[in-house]
């Protein structure tokens, strides 16, 4: 089956960096996606791969190995407003998106 | 930058009435818009997906005659949730693509919808 596996929650202080796996399992890959939730708001793209390697912008990073079926989120200089779910969604061949549960990331002073 | 807007932001509606929602594409064509649901602290279950002037494609598991879904233009999707019950209690959100067959790149903010 599809699956998408990603922590629970993560807590990390201002300032610091914080990186967000995920792992997903998919009947073919047509990229990965990740997302920001604030709490009762919609998500928000933050960034897209489909090869291999480390895409930068800004304080946001997004990895892709798909040989194994791995991505991580990096956040730099975290700030408090950075509290939030992220969203990892992989694209399998029909283009349909795998959602995982998300990861409640909680930024202490 | 591309702006999805969803009316209303809340609802509370009594049990066996029905509820419509509005996405509206603000300055981009929606071609393909795509209708969620997200209960709380559970990631998002895509319910259906809809092409402009074409019928919906529903998820496995949604009633398409109880969620009804209209496309007719390419700025325009409504979802209207019929005969409510206290278990479509939901946080509802659409999602647009300018592309047939896209990625829901833009989020709408969402409807927070209470059946009592």
């Amino acid at each position: 089956g599809q699956n998408i596996d990603q922590p629970t929650e993560m807590t990390a202080t201002e300032g610091a960096i914080v990186q967000i796996n995920c792992t997903y399992q998919t009947s073919g890959f047509n990229g990965l996606f990740w997302y920001q939730q604030h709490a009762g708001e919609a998500p928000t793209f933050l960034s897209y791969n489909v090869l291999d390697g480390l895409e930068e912008k800004g304080r946001f990073s997004s990895f892709l190995s798909r040989s194994k079926g791995y991505s991580y989120l990096l956040l730099k200089e975290l700030q408090m407003k950075d509290s939030a779910s992220y969203l990892c969604a992989a694209m399998d061949s029909n283009y349909q998106l795998i959602w995982g549960a998300g990861t409640k990331l909680i930024i202490k002073p | 930058g591309a702006v999805v807007s969803q009316h209303p932001s809340w609802v509370i509606c009594k049990s066996g009435t029905s509820v419509k929602i509005e996405c509206r594409s603000l300055d981009f064509q929606a071609t393909t818009m795509f209708w969620y649901r997200q209960f709380p602290k559970q990631s998002l279950m895509l319910m259906a997906t809809s092409n402009e002037g074409s019928k919906a494609t529903y998820e496995q598991g949604v009633e398409k005659d109880k969620f009804l879904i209209n496309h007719a233009s390419l700025t325009l999707s409504t979802l209207t949730v019929t005969s409510a019950h206290p278990e479509d209690s939901s946080f509802y959100i659409c999602s647009a693509s300018a592309v047939r067959g896209g990625s829901p790149l833009h989020f709408g903010n969402g409807t927070r919808l209470t059946v009592t």
